[in-house]
């Protein structure tokens, strides 16, 4: 089964930092691009950065480059993201998705949730 | 980059059909035929219902269909059923990033 598991959220603090994990199992990690979707308390979905198989392309949303920073690690089958200079606006459930269709997110995980606050 | 416009809700009785639009510009959703679309319950991770305009997933009832006519991409969903009931997001490729819709709930009556 594919599946892609986040962790490493929680209460945090404005101006902290925080990182962010997904796992994934039941496919081949290596051969997927893969994205970091956020979505804040009653909101809609805002897609936060995302990068290649070997992590020689990384982009993000305007808001959070410079602060945020995307990264994997294949050999664990594993995707990070890097979160500093934490606003209160960034508060969200963060979702991890794999791109295994053409420019489309075909597997999300659970999500993990982010809060930053005093 | 600006989201992708959805009305914020939309509704249908049982067994009818109702349509979503996603209104974006020529950089967006005109420019390219990687529209998709998700589908989230309450509480839920978001699914991926249409791929690239048109494309099913496997899995997915081919209620769901897509469209697209110059920066408006569309879904509807047939025959309406109770577990249709849920948020809708399309989203859109930009050339290097993506763009989400505004969100559509959807209620059936």
């Amino acid at each position: 089964e594919v599946q892609l598991v986040e962790s490493g959220g929680g209460l945090v603090q404005p101006g902290g930092s925080l990182r962010l994990s997904c796992a994934g199992s039941g496919f081949t990690f290596s051969a997927s691009w893969m994205t970091w979707v956020r979505q804040a308390p009653g909101k809609g979905l805002e897609w936060v950065a995302n990068m290649n198989q070997d992590g020689s392309e990384k982009y993000y949303v305007d808001l959070v480059k410079g602060r945020f920073t995307i990264s994997r690690d294949n050999a664990k089958n594993s995707l990070y993201l890097e979160m500093n200079s934490l606003r209160a606006e960034d508060t969200a459930i963060y979702y991890c998705g794999r791109n295994n269709l053409p420019y489309a997110f075909d597997t999300w995980g659970q999500g993990t949730m982010v809060s930053v606050s005093s | 980059q600006s989201a992708l416009t959805q009305p914020p809700s939309a509704s249908g009785s049982l067994g009818q059909s109702v349509t979503i639009s996603c209104t974006g510009t020529s950089r967006d959703v005109g420019g390219y035929n990687y529209v998709s679309w998700y589908q989230q319950h309450p509480g839920k991770a978001p699914k991926l219902i249409i791929y690239e305009v048109t494309k099913r997933p496997s899995g997915v009832p081919d209620r769901f269909s897509g469209s697209k006519s110059g920066n408006t991409a569309s879904l509807t969903v047939s025959g309406l059923q109770a577990e249709d009931e849920a948020d809708y997001y399309c989203s859109s490729h930009t050339g290097i990033k993506y763009v989400f819709g505004t969100g559509t709930k959807v209620t059936v009556l």
